[in-house]
């Protein structure tokens, strides 16, 4: 596609359900990557790609979170018994290995 | 990744030029100077980076100082729709790897009539 895509663009979820938020890269980009940002807040990192590894999982804040890779394209950020306070815009990013790192509109998660 | 440190916000009037420093006195020889910037309610949006040499592209100027310690990122005209949180972000580059970017908390820059 032409840029990042991310879906779904917003999800409502109650407290203690799994969500699964989806990202699809430009083809071609090798390193992908997750951020969220909270109402008001500034980028926090939470994962990156290398192809279909992950040589940082550092910023993920617990091991509700995890994300996977495949085929050096998709991934998919899993969120495991959401909590309020994992509300936040996640975003997705992809880059070829030197270059820029082009961003999606991200997507809006609420738990209620 | 080496720290950097932004102004919390400044102001521009449109049509003049907007010249957004960023310190990072820490930075190493081979970490790259990265600027992003996100409008609101948007994805950030990729500016400009560079090394050790001054650059320039058809959004802006990013001149980095001899040292390497500072940069300064430059709208040459600004105009109300460059009203934006500016991220400067100095990232590791690995041979043949992306470079991780650890956004910090930006400048935010309102440009005005």
């Amino acid at each position: 596609g032409a840029g990042v895509s991310q879906s779904p663009s917003n999800k409502v979820t109650e407290k203690g359900k799994d969500v699964e938020l989806r990202c699809d890269p430009i083809s071609g980009h090798t390193a992908l990557y997750w951020y969220r940002q909270s109402l008001g807040q500034g980028l926090e990192f939470l994962i990156y790609f290398q192809g279909n590894s992950a040589p940082d999982k550092s910023g993920l804040p617990s091991d509700r979170f995890s994300a996977e890779r495949t085929g050096g394209s998709v991934s998919t950020l899993t969120i495991q018994r959401t909590q309020q306070e994992d509300s936040a815009v996640y975003l997705c990013a992809s880059s070829r290995a030197m270059g820029e790192a082009f961003f999606g509109q991200g997507t809006r998660l609420t738990v209620v | 990744d080496a720290k950097t440190t932004q102004p919390t916000s400044m102001d521009c009037a449109e049509g003049r030029a907007a010249n957004l420093p960023c310190n990072h006195s820490t930075i190493s020889g081979n970490e790259y100077v990265y600027w992003y910037r996100q409008i609101h309610s948007q994805g950030p949006q990729y500016i400009i980076h560079g090394l050790k040499n001054n650059e320039t592209n058809e959004m802006a100027s990013l001149i980095i100082t001899e040292d390497r310690k500072s940069s300064t990122l430059i709208l040459p005209h600004a105009t109300l729709r460059d009203t934006a949180v500016y991220y400067c972000i100095a990232a590791l580059l690995y041979t043949g790897t992306a470079s991780k970017l650890t956004f910090g908390t930006g400048t935010r820059l309102q440009v005005t009539l």
